[in-house]
């Protein structure tokens, strides 16, 4: 089935404790995106990558890392979570070379820092 | 940089009524409009995408039109049903640097 996992899907951490969260995609797409969801704020992109070892800046980058080391992983990393990166997190994939740019979202990640 | 608002932020529709979702942007560059639906504990998902180069696209009971010279597209949804209640987001992409931007979300309630 393709699909978009995510892990874990609920966290609660203390600030400063460093933590990932990892997802991978089966579908061979060559984009993949990480967005955190607020009430009131919709979706917000954090970081996104065109390919194997290119990252770009979304609109929200502070205080998170990514590393895209395989075509099927991107994960999240926090090195010093504060509560407010307390949030709900949707990682993206989406093929490029074939003129589609449908993102599909992995199921999410609820995570709270205390 | 792009900016996409979206109204209303909340919607309820009677069964079988229409609803409509409008979203504006701010970038002429722009020029991908994805509409994803989210149902409760779930991730987005695609309903229906347009291209700056059409002005329209149907799919079904599904509509969104684009007005490239005023910057707006709007969601249309006819006959809705109950499990049209969900939660919908615009979207705003430049194809060629790949970085979206979502509006804030329209929480629709189809009345039985």
């Amino acid at each position: 089935e393709a699909q978009v996992t995510q892990n874990p899907r609920y966290l609660i951490t203390v600030t400063g404790k460093k933590l990932t969260v990892t997802c991978s995609q089966n579908m061979n797409h060559e984009y993949m995106s990480w967005y955190r969801q607020d009430p009131g704020l919709g979706l917000r992109q954090i970081y996104y990558s065109m390919n194997v070892e290119v990252t770009d800046k979304g609109d929200v980058p502070e205080g998170y890392k990514v590393s895209r080391k395989e075509k099927r992983n991107f994960p999240l990393i926090l090195e010093s979570p504060s509560p407010n990166q307390t949030s709900l997190y949707f990682c993206a994939s989406s093929p490029m070379t074939s003129g589609s740019r449908e993102q599909y979202f992995g199921p999410g990640t609820r995570l709270t820092v205390t | 940089g792009e900016n996409v608002e979206q109204h209303p932020s909340t919607l309820s529709v009677q069964e079988g009524d229409s609803a409509v979702i409008k979203c504006t942007y701010s970038d002429s560059a722009s020029n991908y409009f994805p509409w994803y639906k989210q149902e409760l504990g779930k991730g987005p998902q695609l309903i229906i995408d347009i291209r700056s180069n059409v002005g329209e696209k149907k799919d079904q009971r599904i509509a969104v039109t684009l007005n490239k010279t005023a910057k707006h597209f709007s969601l249309h949804i006819t006959e809705t049903q109950p499990e049209d209640s969900a939660v919908y987001f615009c979207a705003a992409m430049e194809t060629s640097y790949d970085k979206v931007i979502f509006g804030p979300g329209t929480s629709l309630s189809v009345i039985p």
